[in-house]
């Protein structure tokens, strides 16, 4: 199938403190993205990757493309309160993209 | 430069009925995406179109429809509405280097009673 499995689908964490999510996907994919969602708005873009072995950042966040090209992660460094919010996943394929269930991340301040 | 724009921002129906959104694509992108989003399904593809052409549709039943005009604005439409056809449905354009660099719009709510 085309499943992603998101993990953890929850963060509940100090403020300062790195972050790290992963996705997994059961088959190989050429385009991994990770978006971030706050309430009553649509996803934001944060990070594409389009290369096995690409370790890209944006900031404090820095998300990789796995080898086997079935899996990605972001990592979000030294956690502030505005970084709460849903973190997706997705994959492209077909002009579509498939998402994973998210992971929700709370910090305190 | 603006970002997507979706309206309406939210909407009531009663079951049986239909509903229209409409989006606009961040200007010079050409290909629009919708997009269903649930607590249950999470966000779920329904479809895209580029040049006003359709070049993917999602597992959808066949009440859900879409279209692009000649200036990349785009309509979906619903026809008699279910219980469980309330959700967020979010537009994104792009029009970058690749399909897959998504810009969404805030989304809008439809709940049908």
């Amino acid at each position: 199938g085309q499943q992603l499995n998101q993990s953890p689908q929850s963060m509940f964490i100090q403020e300062g403190e790195d972050v790290s999510m992963n996705c997994t996907s059961s088959s190989i994919f050429n385009t991994w993205l990770w978006y971030k969602q706050e309430p009553g708005e649509g996803p934001v873009l944060l990070i594409a990757l389009y290369k096995a072995g690409e370790l890209t950042s944006n900031g404090r966040l820095t998300a990789q493309f796995g080898i086997t090209r079935k899996d990605s992660f972001l990592n979000i460094s030294a956690s502030i309160p505005s970084d709460v919010g849903i973190y997706f996943c997705a994959r492209g394929s077909n002009y579509k993209l498939t998402f994973g269930k998210g992971t929700l991340l709370t910090v305190n301040p | 430069k603006a970002g997507v724009t979706q309206t309406p921002r939210y909407l009531i129906k009663t079951r049986g009925q239909q509903v229209t959104l409409s989006c606009s694509p961040i200007s010079g992108h050409r290909s629009v995406s919708w997009y269903q989003q649930t607590p249950g399904q999470g966000l779920q593809f329904l479809f895209e179109y580029f040049s006003e052409t359709q070049r993917n549709k999602g597992n959808f039943p066949g009440r859900f429809s879409g279209r692009q005009f000649s200036n990349s604005r785009s309509e979906m439409n619903v026809s008699t509405l279910e219980l469980g056809d309330s959700a967020l449905y979010l537009c994104a354009s792009s029009g970058g280097t690749s399909v897959y660099e998504q810009y969404f719009g805030p989304g809008t709510r439809l709940t049908v009673t």
